[in-house]
């Protein structure tokens, strides 16, 4: 079983629509989940973390951790097509912050 | 703030030459550096990290090496370069307990 799973996509919506990202880990001692952007050609950025359970929202991104079931996802609202790009999830593994284990990612096209 | 330099930025290298990708860390002292590879289309892979000078772990065996001589620079190498090896790789250092900040990248092909 890979450490962090991402469905590949690509997903495509339309503008304005809540697109929904999903990753699932394996490792439950996992302490810290983050999301990033990674625009075609370029160096991935972050746009969200999350370390509790629940929701946090930041702007139009909002970000689910459920550690019970070991999934975390990342919602866009009112989708742009500047936001289409590849979304990598990452997931620190443990207490030890030695290691940022990356998903496979996830592209997304948000269609005008 | 920290920054990252890394290059270069894109490099063309026949298969069997050696390789060298430098990355140099401002603005923070003693960091965790990370060697990630991405292949077209693909996720990070994890390839060294190291939390000191001198110190390195290495994720998955293969035909790259790092080193890191200095507190701020990590060095990716190779004695012989595979056509495997094309890829973007990425140079990266923690920020905070966790967050990867992430050089501009290397866009190596192996022709």
């Amino acid at each position: 079983q890979k450490e962090v799973e991402q469905n590949s996509g690509p997903l495509s919506v339309p503008e304005g629509a809540i697109a929904s990202l999903n990753c699932t880990y394996s490792d439950r001692g996992s302490q810290s989940f983050f999301w990033y952007r990674q625009y075609s050609g370029k160096s991935p950025e972050l746009i969200m973390f999350i370390y509790s359970n629940g929701d946090k929202e930041d702007g139009r991104f909002t970000a689910q951790l459920n550690k019970a079931s070991q999934y975390v996802s990342l919602l866009i609202r009112d989708s742009q097509p500047s936001d289409s790009a590849t979304y990598l999830c990452a997931v620190n593994r443990g207490t030890s912050y030695d290691k940022v284990i990356f998903g496979p990612g996830t592209s997304l096209s948000v269609i005008p | 703030s920290q920054t990252i330099h890394q290059w270069p930025a894109t490099l063309v290298q026949p298969v069997g030459s050696p390789l060298s990708l430098e990355c140099t860390v401002e603005g923070t002292s003693n960091p965790n550096l990370y060697w990630y590879r991405q292949a077209a289309g693909r996720g990070l892979q994890l390839l060294f990290y190291s939390v000191g000078i001198g110190q390195i772990s290495s994720e998955v065996p293969q035909n790259l090496s790092a080193s890191r001589p200095q507190d701020r620079q990590f060095i990716l190498s190779s004695k012989k370069l595979l056509l495997s090896d094309s890829g973007f790789y990425l140079c990266a250092c923690h920020r905070g307990p966790t967050e990867a900040f992430f050089g501009q990248g290397t866009r190596l092909t192996v022709v």
